[in-house]
């Protein structure tokens, strides 16, 4: 099992530009989140999704779209790149509601 | 919504000795405690969890401790070692979000 992947591990963007960062579950996981890491703000959700089809809105959504069109694949889009979008992304997923979640191992995005 | 604090920002402590992370959490209804350990260019991994039905639990040298009634929770690592230096998070929440504190680094100097 590889467990949680992401796509790709470090990328440079400017201002403006789009881009799609890809998550892949192998644990036949219902739930899947995209998570955001900053200095001294710890992790903050983006968006998350329930099942296969689903989608929902997190804590800071704004500036950023996701799709679930397959069960073990999340997709976390940004239509156009600025800088305050610089971070870490982590992908998470779990079995269920209330569930451990298990991180992908992040992307890091600057955007210039 | 849920709001989590963690305590202390930073923690320094030798080898074999104990270190306590405190959360606090703003939502009674929050029933899964999760507690992360990041090592420095990877993703979150969980080290153990509690549930809102048992006050305690422990894991050979990890621990956390869950008390309702003040919504705090704790982490207590014991004779510790050079490899647990990181980052920990705590976590609250349940059925389908987890809000997360903002880390504790936890260095252990030989």
């Amino acid at each position: 099992n590889a467990g949680v992947t992401q796509t790709p591990k470090f990328r440079v963007l400017k201002t403006g530009q789009s881009m799609t960062l890809l998550c892949a579950q192998d644990m036949n996981h219902e739930y899947m989140y995209w998570y955001r890491q900053d200095p001294g703000m710890g992790l903050r959700l983006i968006h998350y999704s329930v099942g296969e089809g689903t989608t929902a809105k997190g804590e800071v959504p704004d500036g950023y779209n996701v799709s679930r069109l397959k069960k073990q694949n999340f997709l976390l889009g940004l239509e156009s790149a600025a800088p305050s979008q610089t971070s870490v992304y982590f992908c998470a997923s779990s079995y269920a509601r209330g569930e451990t979640q298990y991180f992908g191992p992040g992307t890091r995005l600057l955007v210039l | 919504g849920e709001n989590v604090e963690q305590h202390p920002s930073t923690l320094s402590v030798q080898e074999g000795d104990s270190a306590v992370i405190k959360c606090t959490y703003s939502d009674s209804a929050s029933n899964y405690f999760p507690w992360y350990k990041q090592e420095l260019g990877k993703g979150p991994q969980l080290i153990i969890d509690i549930r809102s039905n048992v006050g305690e639990k422990k894991d050979q040298r990890i621990a956390v401790t869950l008390n309702k009634t003040a919504k705090h929770f704790s982490l207590h690592i014991t004779e510790t070692q050079p490899e647990d230096s990181a980052v920990y998070f705590c976590a609250a929440g349940g059925f389908q979000k987890l809000v997360f504190g903002t880390g504790t680094r936890l260095l252990v100097s030989p």
